[in-house]
């Protein structure tokens, strides 16, 4: 089985700062992962994946994240935030050649302030 | 494709009221997922079914709630009787198999008063 810890529920930061949210994930088999956004009152869209290959994956609105397999980590970033990137960000896992189910962390809430 | 469809976004239902909750996934997808969001328990797999098959069940709290999925377009999950504590929001995902993401829909918001 597989488990997702995100280590901050709520990242407040200036509007054009950087950011980093932070996700460490647990198995014991190879892994995908997977980060998704979620605005107010709205579903899960995805912003990036990692299935293999390069172990930066840049995703949708600036955003990259950057699997590290020896820290068990997948921590999402963006160089310069905006207002619209308010949001709850989701990291989540699946067993490599798996077809099964998303295992999601509890959520970072970021929000960005003028 | 119009992405996954969930109907109806906002429910809301006396206790002991059976409730439906209907989802429609994206052509193609042989994957459909139904997921619970709370603030206490955060998101929840409750179901998913394969090629219309349910394959793991182990997160339906329990005997009231049941879900199908009679064709690869359209699934259901019913609460009967509903409970207060069942209040959150359920999503529907379907996703086109290995290394592909799932795709969610907008979500049901229940309100079981």
């Amino acid at each position: 089985a597989q488990s997702v810890t995100q280590l901050d529920s709520q990242v407040p930061v200036f509007e054009e700062a950087p950011v980093e949210l932070r996700c460490n994930y647990s198995s014991s088999v190879s892994v995908y992962l997977f980060w998704y956004v979620q605005y107010p009152n709205q579903g899960l869209q995805l912003l990036l994946k990692y299935l293999s290959g390069s172990t930066l994956v840049k995703g949708i609105n600036g955003f990259e994240a950057e699997f590290n397999k020896s820290q068990t980590s997948f921590h999402l970033r963006k160089p310069s935030v905006h207002i619209s990137d308010t949001a709850e960000y989701f990291c989540a896992v699946r067993a490599a050649g798996s077809a099964r189910q998303l295992t999601f962390g509890s959520g970072t809430q970021l929000t960005v302030l003028p | 494709d119009a992405g996954v469809i969930q109907s109806p976004r906002h429910e809301v239902t006396e206790m002991g009221q059976e409730v439906t909750l209907r989802c429609k996934p994206i052509s193609g997808h042989d994957y459909l997922f139904w997921y619970r969001q709370t603030m206490m328990r955060g998101l929840e797999l409750l179901i998913y079914f394969n090629n219309n098959v349910p394959i793991d069940d182990s997160g339906m709290p329990e005997d009231r709630f049941s879900a199908k999925m009679p064709n690869a377009s359209f699934s259901t999950l019913k609460i009967q009787p509903s409970e207060p504590r069942d209040s959150a929001v359920y999503f529907c995902a379907s996703s086109g198999g290995v290394g592909t993401e799932a795709f969610f829909g907008q979500g049901t918001r229940l309100t079981v008063v």
